[in-house]
């Protein structure tokens, strides 16, 4: 079975500074991690994922995270946010043969001018 | 292709009445998935469809909740006589087999039970 520890429950954060929010996960096997933001009152979209391969992976709106294998990390990036990067952020965790995800509590960026 | 989709968006319902959720995947996915969120938490995996088969229903909550998926095409999710605590967000997500089990959600169902 696997799990994830989201570390930081709430992130305030002012515009075009930069935000790190940090996911840690167990597992006895190989995973896929996926990072998913959530906005009020709708469901998740998919921000990124490793699977494979450059343990670096990015999003196209200047998010990344970093798979670290020794340290059982997913942290997630963004050097400059914006007003509309508030939401909340979900670190999520499947074995490679499994096929459900166990997802953190999230953590919710708020984002100020 | 138009995504998850679900319906109704909002439920409310007096306790012990029963409801059904209905999930649309996308088109080509094969595997069907229903999560449970609660306020302040990530999804909880309550059950995941192959197609027509149910490969894992042992995450339902409790033998009141029932999930179809009949054809393999769209699902259902039934919750029978429901209580106050079943109050919460039913998300849907579907992928498709060799994808890396990468699954894309639907904007959810919040069910409030009075």
């Amino acid at each position: 079975a696997q799990s994830v520890t989201q570390l930081d429950s709430q992130v305030p954060v002012f515009e075009e500074a930069p935000v790190e929010l940090r996911c840690n996960y167990s597992s006895s096997v190989s995973v896929y991690l996926f990072w998913y933001v959530q906005y009020p009152n709708q469901g998740l979209q998919l921000l990124l994922k490793y699977l494979s391969g450059s343990t670096l992976v990015e999003s196209i709106n200047g998010f990344e995270a970093e798979f670290n294998k020794s340290q059982t990390s997913f942290h997630l990036r963004k050097p400059s946010v914006h007003i509309s990067d508030t939401a909340e952020y979900f670190c999520a965790v499947s074995g490679t043969n499994d096929y459900k995800l166990s997802f953190g509590a999230g953590t919710t960026v708020t984002v100020r001018a | 292709d138009t995504g998850v989709s679900q319906d109704p968006r909002h439920k409310i319902t007096k306790r012990g009445q029963n409801v059904t959720f209905r999930c649309d995947p996308i088109s080509e996915h094969n595997r069907l998935y229903w999560y449970r969120q609660t306020l302040g938490q990530g999804p909880e995996f309550l059950t995941y469809f192959q197609n027509e088969a149910q490969l894992e229903k042992s995450r339902l909550l409790s033998d009141r909740f029932s999930a179809e998926r009949p054809k393999g095409s769209f699902s259902t999710l039934e919750i029978q006589r429901t209580e106050q605590g079943d109050s919460a967000m039913y998300l849907c997500a579907s992928s498709s087999s060799g994808s890396g089990n990468i699954q894309y959600f639907g904007a959810g169902t919040r069910l409030s039970v009075l």
